[in-house]
Parts: structure tokens; C-alpha cells; sequence
């Protein structure tokens, strides 16, 4: 069955704008989180929602926001990009809370 | 706050010369403890869950184990492919904050 899919790949973006980055979970996965990955800080949590609803957010700043869709394909938006939001976005989708995570391969978003 | 700390930072093994990574955690309520594999430039590869103490599970050269305030990937006799970086990774629940990521292990086997 296929799994996460993230779009795009890699993005090159310039400070001030903002980005739009997707991901289709594996189908029959309700449940959609997002994390960001820096060679400093390791994975943090973003967001998660199930259901099309966030019912979880880490300690981001607002201009961090996301949303999911009734087919439970999810967005994550980053308004006012920071040379520090250069980073690898991993969304990961589950069946239930405490069942295995299935990450995609990422967005790599590098911000000049 | 969840916790969740790996060691050592960097491990390098010569091929079949086995060994055992640490991930050690603080949680109010753990509800699962994952192990992943991840590749330089992808996301990372589920490997298992653990959800009590006492509990194990094995996958191939890996074997996973569980007590109230670590965990223990152990790998036998590795081979190349098995270099990657192995994190952990704890959920509480409670509405709090997703998973909680180790900084992994960076592991290194020699042919």
C-alpha cells in the first residue's frame, strides 16, 4: 500500500514569504501529525490533527498553522519565514495514538 | 514534560561486532515507546512499539526491550546496511505534545 506522501521535496523560499507544504497519509489514517527536524534540536512536534481537527499543537509560534481535509490529506502554512524555519518538515499519519507513526520523506524547506 | 534521552551520540562497530544503544525516559504515563530508523535525506522507518516493561520484540538483527525508565535497541552481529541514525521516541498522551524524539544514536558499521 503506498505510504505518506509529502509534496514538494525540496523548496527554496525568501524571508518574509510564506509556504504551503502537503501530505496525503496512508489511506485509512485518520490521524495527521507534523514535525520539524533541525541538525540542532532533533525532531520537534508541530501539530497534530484527527478528524479535521488539531488536537495537539507543540510550542511554535503562530506562524505556524495547518489543517486537514475530510479525505484527511493535511497542510501545514508558514507565514513571515525565518532564516531559522530552514529545516526538514516529516509529516506522520496512524491508525490510533499509540500505534506505530508512518513518516514521509519530508520537505526540506531552505529559506534565504 | 516528557523526557527522552539516547546515548551513546555516535557509535562505530565493526561488521558482527554486536552491541546495545540506550534510550533512556521520563514520562507522567507512557503509552508507547518507539524505535526508528532514519536515512540521511528521508524521513524515519518505524521499527517497533513497546507499550509495558518486560516487554521485547525482535525484527531481523534488532531486538527491542523495555523497563520503567529505558529502553535497549540491541543489534547482532550488524552489517553496513544496517548504518543509520536509530531514535526513540516516547507518547504520553494527555493532549500534550505528540511524540517526544531522543537526538538518536548515529551508527556506524565497518565493513
Amino acid at each position: 500500500k503506498a505510504g505518506v506522501t509529502q509534496t514538494p521535496r525540496y523548496l527554496i523560499k525568501t524571508r518574509g514569504q510564506q509556504v504551503t507544504l502537503s501530505c496525503s497519509p496512508i489511506s485509512g489514517h485518520r490521524s495527521v501529525s507534523w514535525y520539524q527536524q533541525t541538525p540542532g534540536q532533533g525532531l520537534q512536534f508541530l501539530f497534530e490533527y484527527f478528524s479535521e481537527t488539531q488536537r495537539n499543537k507543540g510550542n511554535f509560534p503562530g506562524r505556524f498553522s495547518g489543517r486537514q481535509f475530510s479525505n484527511s490529506r493535511s497542510e501545514m502554512n508558514v507565514s513571515t519565514l525565518e532564516l531559522g524555519d530552514s529545516a526538514l518538515y516529516l509529516c506522520a499519519s496512524s491508525l490510533t495514538d499509540n500505534y506505530g507513526y508512518t513518516f514521509g520523506s519530508g520537505t526540506r524547506l531552505t529559506v534565504v | 514534560e516528557d523526557q527522552v534521552t539516547q546515548s551513546p551520540e555516535a557509535l562505530r562497530l565493526q561488521e558482527g561486532e554486536s552491541s546495545s544503544l540506550n534510550c533512556s525516559y521520563t514520562v507522567s504515563g507512557l503509552r508507547g515507546l518507539f524505535w526508528y530508523r532514519q536515512d540521511p535525506g528521508k524521513g524515519p522507518e518505524f521499527l517497533f512499539t513497546l507499550y509495558s516493561a518486560g516487554e521485547e520484540k525482535e525484527k531481523e538483527r534488532l531486538k527491542a526491550t523495555l523497563t520503567k525508565k529505558e529502553s535497549f535497541l540491541h543489534i547482532t552481529a550488524p552489517k553496513p546496511e544496517d548504518s543509520a541514525t536509530y531514535l526513540c521516541a516516547v507518547y504520553s498522551g494527555g493532549g500534550a505534545d505528540g511524540l517526544t524524539f531522543g537526538k538518536g544514536t548515529h551508527l556506524i558499521i565497518q565493513p
